[in-house]
């Protein structure tokens, strides 16, 4: 059974940074791209950052909107994936989600999400 | 970035009906279009795949279909359960979704 794991979220200060985590299980890491898409309380949905696999070299890319301020990571050895997000803004309040992406970046697996609000 | 417009915004419909929602992309997206499922307090379940390819474990009466740049997806015999918030999103490029759809029972 696939199982993804967010670990991370919490209350941060505009300005702070945080490290978000996603533990991953019942399936060959190694084989997938990894995500993370983001939802503001009531709204919908957005696509902030991929990793893709060994195959592809570790390429990654980020959303417009907040690239230069995000990072994705990935070890393959603990099968887990990572985002760090730094200069915080209130509008990054947010539930994030971590998901599995085949070759066609559809996410085929989400994790249950991880709460982040950013207030002072 | 493409942008994805979905309509309704919202829907009631009863028991037994059929449903369709709408998805447009601002340009072709080539068949690169997913559907998923979103539960209040949960998070969102692939339901469609390239454009209408069924995701493992969803049920038959869920398809999609469309081509360019329209898009949709059908719920046949609406159940209690298929309650819930509905989005497209296109993968031809950097992925974007549609504003979603939300679905009650009348």
């Amino acid at each position: 059974e696939v199982q993804i794991l967010e670990t991370g979220g919490g209350l941060v200060k505009p300005g702070g940074s945080l490290r978000l985590s996603c533990a991953t299980s019942g399936f060959n890491f190694n084989d997938y791209f990894m995500n993370w898409v983001r939802q503001a309380p009531g709204k919908g949905l957005e696509w902030v950052a991929q990793i893709r696999n060994k195959n592809y070299n570790y390429a990654t890319y980020y959303a417009e909107s907040l690239e230069g301020r995000v990072t994705i990571s990935r070890d393959d050895s603990k099968s887990s994936v990572y985002l760090q997000v730094s200069s915080l803004r209130a509008e990054d309040t947010a539930i994030y989600y971590c998901t599995r992406s085949a070759y066609g970046s559809y996410f085929d697996y989400w994790g249950q999400g991880v709460m982040v609000t950013v207030s002072s | 970035d493409i942008q994805m417009t979905q309509s309704p915004a919202s829907l009631s419909a009863s028991l037994g009906e059929t449903v369709t929602i709408e998805c447009r992309a601002s340009e072709d997206i080539y068949n690169g279009l997913a559907w998923y499922q979103q539960k209040p307090g949960k998070s969102p379940q692939l339901l469609i795949y390239n454009a209408n390819s069924l995701h493992t474990g969803v049920p038959s009466r869920f398809s999609g279909s469309g081509s360019g740049t329209q898009y949709s997806l059908k719920i046949n015999s609406l159940q209690s359960e298929d309650v819930a918030s509905y989005f497209c999103q296109q993968y031809y490029d950097y992925p974007t979704f549609g504003g979603g759809t939300k679905l009650e029972l009348k």
